[in-house]
């Protein structure tokens, strides 16, 4: 069984959409977060939340809303879709929020915005 | 605030070879080190990590030493396989008494190419 598990892997959509990307763990983990990895690879950390309850927010437009039913799941919708959120977008999730903690990674989801 | 510094890429060795990546950070309090790998086409996985000043992570030959003095986690392996063609990512995260983790603060990659 895959850990941190995200769907869908792959989406091409349409500048103004809204679309979500899901994302589940069965580690039993408390912290979730959103990661953002654009063209040059480079990886920034979007949202956390810990125990379902928001614990960080960078500096991310505000048509990006992560919502999180149960502490299992962390799904990330986005508004009005732009050009420049083509991205790859990685949920993870880690035993919780402290330091050292394994963060575990999903595979993924490949965004294109055309 | 927090940061990481790697070598970019693209980094380019003849199987056999010996690999080294450097890694230096910066953060308050004592972080934790990490690096990651991430395979074409695929997601990040955790290659080691060490929590600790002077803690050495393993795994797949791979090895990095948490260098307090230095603030630095190279990457090292002794001989690479085609197989490790890869990018890697060295991350942290803050310390308990820099205000607790935050998530991971990652470098920029270091796109390896190991060729036969």
């Amino acid at each position: 069984d895959t850990a941190v598990s995200q769907t869908p892997k792959y989406l091409v959509t349409q500048m103004g959409n809204d679309k979500s990307i899901k994302c589940e763990q069965n580690l039993g983990h408390d912290t979730m977060y959103w990661y953002k990895q654009d063209s040059k690879k480079f990886l920034k950390i979007m949202f956390s939340y810990n125990n379902k309850e928001l614990i960080i927010n960078e500096t991310v437009p505000n048509r990006f809303s992560p919502k999180s039913p149960d502490k299992a799941h962390l799904n990330l919708h986005i508004n009005s879709l732009e050009l420049g959120d083509s991205a790859v977008y990685f949920c993870a999730s880690s035993q919780d929020h402290l330091s050292g903690n394994t963060i575990y990674f999903g595979e993924g989801s490949w965004l294109t915005v055309v | 605030g927090d940061s990481v510094t790697q070598m970019e890429g693209p980094v380019t060795l003849s199987e056999e070879a010996f690999l080294t990546i450097n890694c230096t950070y910066t953060a308050t309090g004592y972080p934790s080190l990490f690096w990651y790998v991430q395979y074409p086409g695929e997601g990040l996985q955790l290659l080691l990590k060490a929590t600790k000043a002077d803690d050495k992570g393993s795994n797949k030959g791979f090895e990095a030493t948490y260098r307090k003095e230095t603030t630095s986690f190279h990457l090292e392996k002794g001989s690479v396989q085609v197989s490790d063609s890869a990018v890697y990512f060295c991350a942290l995260t803050r310390g308990p008494s820099g205000g607790g983790a935050d998530g991971l603060t990652f470098g920029k990659g270091t796109h390896l190419i190991i060729q036969p």
